[in-house]
């Protein structure tokens, strides 16, 4: 089984300041992660996703994590925060052969002007 | 469409009444998923189709919970006799047939049972 826990459900940022959300994950096999972004009123979008390629991973809107097995974690950071990134982000696992993803509770980004 | 569509995108049922709630996946996606999402919570996972088979239903909460896929396209979760803890949004995604293709979400059915 699979599992993630995100610290902190809400985290605040000024305008141009670094975003960084954390991310644990525990799995009892090679996991694969996932970072989605939910604005209001809106479906998840995925902003990246690690499937044991490259540990630093690129994803859209200036966003990237980095896989640390040792650490078990998978953090999501963004250099400098825009006013359009204020949305709920959540972090999830699968297994490499598993189709059903494990959701954390998400963290709220607010950004201040 | 050129996205998940859920429809209606929001459903008020008073509890004990039956509800349905439909999704229409990209078209092509051979694989669906439906998840429900409580207020403050992420979603959690329901149910999963690949084509007009049910392979997974091991997140259904219970017996009331029912959903079909019957010419593997269009999905619909039935709900009966609603209660209160079945308020929450419910997201419907599909994907493609390779394992690694990206699930696309939609905008989700918020169900509010009074």
């Amino acid at each position: 089984a699979q599992s993630v826990t995100q610290l902190g459900s809400h985290v605040s940022v000024s305008e141009g300041a670094l975003v960084l959300l954390r991310c644990n994950y525990s799995s009892s096999v090679p996991p694969y992660l996932f970072w989605y972004v939910q604005y209001p009123n809106q479906g998840l979008q995925l902003l990246l996703k690690y499937t044991s390629a490259a540990t630093l991973v690129k994803g859209i809107n200036g966003f990237e994590a980095e896989f640390k097995k040792s650490e078990t974690s998978f953090h999501l950071t963004k250099p400098s925060a825009h006013m359009s990134d204020a949305a709920e982000y959540f972090c999830a696992v699968s297994g490499p052969w598993d189709y059903k993803l494990s959701f954390g509770a998400g963290t709220t980004v607010t950004v201040r002007a | 469409g050129a996205g998940v569509s859920q429809s209606p995108r929001y459903k008020v049922a008073k509890r004990g009444q039956d509800v349905a709630l439909r999704c229409d996946p990209i078209s092509g996606h051979v694989s669906l998923f439906w998840y429900q999402q409580a207020l403050g919570q992420g979603p959690e996972f329901l149910t999963y189709f690949q084509n007009e088979a049910q392979l997974d239903k091991s997140g259904l909460p219970s017996d009331r919970f029912f959903a079909e896929r019957p010419e593997g396209s269009v999905s619909t979760l039935k709900i009966q006799r609603t209660q209160q803890e079945d308020s929450a949004v419910y997201l419907c995604a599909s994907s493609g047939r390779d394992r690694d293709t990206e699930a696309f979400f939609g905008q989700g059915t918020r169900l509010t049972v009074v």
